[in-house]
């Protein structure tokens, strides 16, 4: 089993639907994160959550809100995207965020489609 | 501010040789962190290998090896016989010393592993 594991892989919606990603972390890490990856970018921090609080919002459009309900879960809601939000979005957690020397580890990601 | 920069958009090598992969940052920080991360095609995001900016020796796990050269602000990745499965994209990344520092990353390289 996986560390981090992140579902749906692949998601295509429309403009006008709600959907949510979902991301489960087994590594008793006590950091969430949400990445979003575009093509010939660099990786896009979104959201950091720490001890289920969210500590880092990187400028990121409402149209994207996230969820931690605790350490282990991580949601991100969508609703009313745009085609430029089409990318791979990644999670990621860790022991704990804001400590230098601690990598993150990744799941998956969702390959998102918006129509 | 921080900023990590990787060069080779992409690489061919041929199997079972050594493999280099450049990144240079910069930080007006004497504290940081710096991580290789490796992307297959699959989108997971594996976490290779840390060097910390104080660690007086150069980090090693198996076949991965960082020359880190602090004066030139240099923590080029080397894989040393290298595999097919080596081929993706790998990702140079730092996080600066102060709790709200985010690790940021570099655009990455693709590196393919030729027969």
């Amino acid at each position: 089993e996986t560390g981090v594991t992140q579902t749906p892989r692949h998601l295509v919606m429309g403009m006008t639907n709600k959907k949510s990603l979902k991301c489960e972390q087994h590594l008793g890490h006590n950091a969430m994160y949400w990445y979003k990856q575009s093509a010939k970018k660099p990786l896009e921090l979104m959201f950091v959550y720490n001890f289920k609080e969210q500590t880092e919002n990187n400028s990121v459009p409402s149209r994207f809100s996230p969820e931690c309900p605790n350490s282990s879960h991580l949601f991100l809601h969508l609703h009313t995207l745009q085609p430029e939000d089409s990318a791979l979005y990644l999670c990621a957690s860790s022991q704990e965020a804001g400590v230098r020397n601690q990598p993150q580890h990744f799941g998956d990601g969702t390959r998102l489609s918006i129509l | 501010a921080q900023k990590i920069t990787q060069t080779q958009p992409g690489m061919f090598v041929q199997e079972k040789e050594a493999v280099t992969l450049d990144c240079t940052y910069d930080t007006s920080d004497p504290s940081y962190g710096l991580f290789w991360y490796k992307q297959p095609s699959s989108g997971e995001m594996i976490f290779l290998i840390y060097q910390g900016s104080y660690d007086q020796q150069n980090a090693t796990e198996g076949r991965y090896s960082l020359n880190f050269q602090k004066a030139r602000k240099s923590a080029n990745l080397v894989i040393s016989a290298s595999q097919l499965g080596d081929s993706a994209m790998y990702f140079c990344a730092m996080r600066g010393p102060n709790r709200d520092d985010k690790i940021i990353f570099g655009k990455g390289t693709r590196l393919h592993i030729l027969p």
